[in-house]
């Protein structure tokens, strides 16, 4: 079946870049209609979609962090990628990676990652 | 951005009870709803998508309903593994936007 793992560093320093990746096995990422995807809890809050991006490269971001925010594909490796730059203390959470699905499951994140958890802390 | 709005924010409920979750869009989002389920230190799980579609492998227990801004999430019959934060989400509009989430608690 398919599964998705999150990798990165799980401390950032403020100011710096946050970098995550998403290896994703059991199919090909450029299979099927499906958005490549993050969604972040920050401690105690709800969820908050983040962005995502076909295997194409197409990106879709959210707003409040389009600023800072880059998100890529590498077909090669079957992995997905973010970055975000200039982070705070406010972008300490637990970030999952996730697909979108826009055909069985129509709208919806179907397949997450177990998440890895990210503080940003000097 | 649309504003997706549950209530209530925490329910107790026993065994066996129905347990019935509303979630109210800010605008329309026609039926493009999904509802999840999440436990502490796991990822979430979809549950309902297409606001009242089951997805697969999810016990029949669980349902959804509503279109437009109202929606509903029900638990016919609350077993002791749903005890959990429950999450709506509308795939209708960018960004894409969740509730606050309904914890789910043992009374």
């Amino acid at each position: 079946q398919v599964q998705l793992q999150e990798s990165g560093p799980g401390l950032v320093k403020p100011s710096q870049t946050l970098s995550l990746t998403c290896t994703v096995s059991g199919d090909s990422i450029i299979s099927g209609v499906y958005y490549w995807s993050w969604v972040r809890q920050h401690p105690g809050k709800g969820l908050e979609w983040i962005g995502y991006l076909f295997h194409s490269g197409s990106t879709y971001y959210n707003p409040s962090l389009r600023s800072r925010l880059t998100m890529s594909v590498d077909t090669s490796k079957n992995q997905f990628s973010l970055r975000l730059t200039s982070v705070t203390a406010a972008d300490t959470a637990v970030y999952y990676c996730a697909r979108y699905d826009t055909g069985g499951s129509v709208g919806a994140f179907d397949i997450w990652g177990q998440g890895t958890r990210v503080t940003v802390s000097s | 951005d649309i504003q997706m709005t549950q209530s209530p924010s925490s329910v107790s409920a026993s065994l066996g009870d129905r347990v019935t979750i509303t979630c109210r869009a800010s605008q329309g989002v026609g039926s493009s709803l999904a509802w999840y389920q999440k436990k502490p230190g796991k990822a979430p799980n979809l549950l309902i998508y297409a606001a009242s579609s089951l997805q697969s492998g999810v016990p029949s227990r669980f349902s959804g309903s509503g279109s437009g801004t109202d929606f509903t999430l029900t638990i016919s019959s609350l077993q002791p593994e749903d005890f959990a934060t429950y999450y709506c989400q509308q795939a209708n509009s960018f960004p894409r936007t969740f509730g606050q989430g309904t914890n789910v608690e043992i009374k």
